[in-house]
């Protein structure tokens, strides 16, 4: 039991350059969320996805799309990355109880 | 939506002393609040949660107090040790047509002065 897998770890991208962040999880919640963190900061909620095949925006998600692929995993999109996107991502899931947290993915965009 | 506000935003303690740490929410129809703790550089991860009907839980040196009235709940933390060091989360659950959205407070991040 895995729990909540995100990929990659770290990533360097150049200013105008796209990637995907992807997660899964195994939990089988239908909730999943992609928030931000910036050093210092609190969680900011980029998109959510209550529910297979629904996602909403969240507080900050200027420069980000998201696609809920199925229930398992929810994936996060930079079509034009800026330094401004420079940020440790988490992405968690829930049910009835507490969300759970994949362990982050660190970008750097130069 | 949901807001949920956290303070104090740095707490430091001597080792032994106790730590509180608050939070306001603002829709009553939240039922459930969870605490978090994130030691640098890894995720956060639950350490106590309560839900709406309950107005205390406690988990050895760990207390969570919940007043629906107030809209406020505390995360009390006794006997503190240096392990305790970390940026605590509040967070506050909703349930809106049937879904589910958590709402996080912005984080404190307490020091346990040896």
């Amino acid at each position: 039991n895995a729990g909540v897998t995100q990929t990659p770890k770290f990533q360097v991208l150049k200013t105008g350059q796209s990637m995907t962040l992807q997660c899964a999880q195994d939990m089988n919640h239908n909730s999943m969320y992609w928030y931000r963190q910036d050093p210092g900061m609190g969680l900011r909620l980029i998109y959510y996805s209550a529910s297979e095949g629904t996602t909403d925006k969240g507080e900050v998600p200027n420069g980000y799309n998201v696609s809920r692929l199925n229930k398992r995993e929810f994936s996060l999109r930079l079509e034009s990355a800026a330094p401004s996107q420079t940020s440790v991502y988490f992405c968690a899931s829930s049910e009835w109880v507490a969300a759970f947290f994949g362990q982050g993915t660190r970008l750097t965009v130069v | 939506g949901e807001n949920v506000e956290q303070h104090p935003s740095t707490l430091s303690v001597q080792e032994g002393d106790s730590a509180v740490i608050k939070c306001t929410y603002s829709d009553s129809a939240s039922n459930y609040f969870p605490w978090y703790k994130q030691e640098l550089g890894k995720r956060p991860q639950l350490i106590i949660d309560i839900r709406s009907n309950v107005g205390e839980k406690k988990d050895q040196r760990i207390a969570v107090t919940l007043n629906k009235t107030a809209k406020h709940f505390s995360l009390h933390i006794t006997e503190t040790q240096p392990e305790d060091s970390a940026v605590y989360f509040c967070a506050a659950r909703l349930l809106s047509g049937g879904y589910q959205k958590v709402t996080f407070g912005t984080g404190t991040k307490l020091q346990v002065i040896p």
